[in-house]
């Protein structure tokens, strides 16, 4: 149980452009998503908390225009990288918290974006 | 603020060897606690957490880790390494006041030698 998928796993686009990755909790609900960032040989930086059916919670430093969520459903979170730059090359990686049990976080596997 | 702290970069151990990966944490209530693992290019597998009770928990794939409220450490364990145990090693803090947001240490990198 408790498994996270993330879609796609590998992702390479033109500078400019608008790249979406998929968060799905496959087998629970989950009422609260989280996206991080890790560079490379680092750990994991939270950019966002998503809430189902509401506004999501940007870190300090994230600019929320540049990286757009929406959290439509119980078991699906977007992260829509808009106007990408190389800079923005990264692993960004989600996670899904069950609805009745909000300590733990499930992660996904993680997609691979590459800006050129 | 919370913060983590897993002073050893990089960890080489011999398979069959033990292994001890070091956590401290910096915080002001009680912390909810976790252990996660990735392998290269994947996401991140909860080998173990700790909330309250019994300070020693054991997880998954023979791992163990002690709270030692003292020390503000929440070290983990493997009595004997496989080399598929190679992979990064990260440590985390929650907090209830602070909605179980995840901070996470820099990581720790663990080679198995043959």
């Amino acid at each position: 149980g408790a498994v996270v998928s993330q879609h796609p796993s590998r992702v390479i686009c033109k500078s400019g452009t608008s790249v979406k990755i998929e968060c799905r909790s496959l087998d629970f609900q989950a009422t609260t998503m989280f996206w991080y960032r890790q560079f490379p040989k680092q750990s994991l930086m939270l950019m966002a908390t998503s809430n189902e059916g509401s506004k999501a919670t940007y870190e300090q430093g994230v600019e929320k225009d540049k990286f757009l969520i929406n959290h439509a459903s119980l078991t699906l979170s977007t992260l829509t990288v808009t106007s990408a730059h190389p800079e923005d090359s990264s692993f960004y990686i989600c996670s899904a918290r069950e609805a009745s049990g909000q300590e733990t976080q499930y992660f996904g596997p993680g997609t691979r974006l590459l800006v050129l | 603020a919370q913060s983590v702290t897993q002073p050893d970069i990089h960890i080489t151990v011999s398979e069959g060897a033990s292994l001890e990966l070091r956590c401290n944490y910096s915080y002001g209530a009680t912390p909810y606690l976790f252990w996660y693992v990735q392998s290269p290019g994947q996401g991140l597998q909860l080998l173990l957490k700790y909330f309250s009770g019994d300070t020693l928990v054991q997880g998954i794939k023979g791992f163990e880790a002690e709270f030692k409220r003292s020390q503000s450490s929440f070290n983990l364990r493997k009595p004997s390494v496989h080399w598929s145990d190679a992979a990064e090693y990260f440590c985390a803090v929650g907090e209830r006041s602070n909605d179980y947001k995840l901070s996470f240490g820099a990581g720790t990198t663990v080679t198995v030698r043959a």
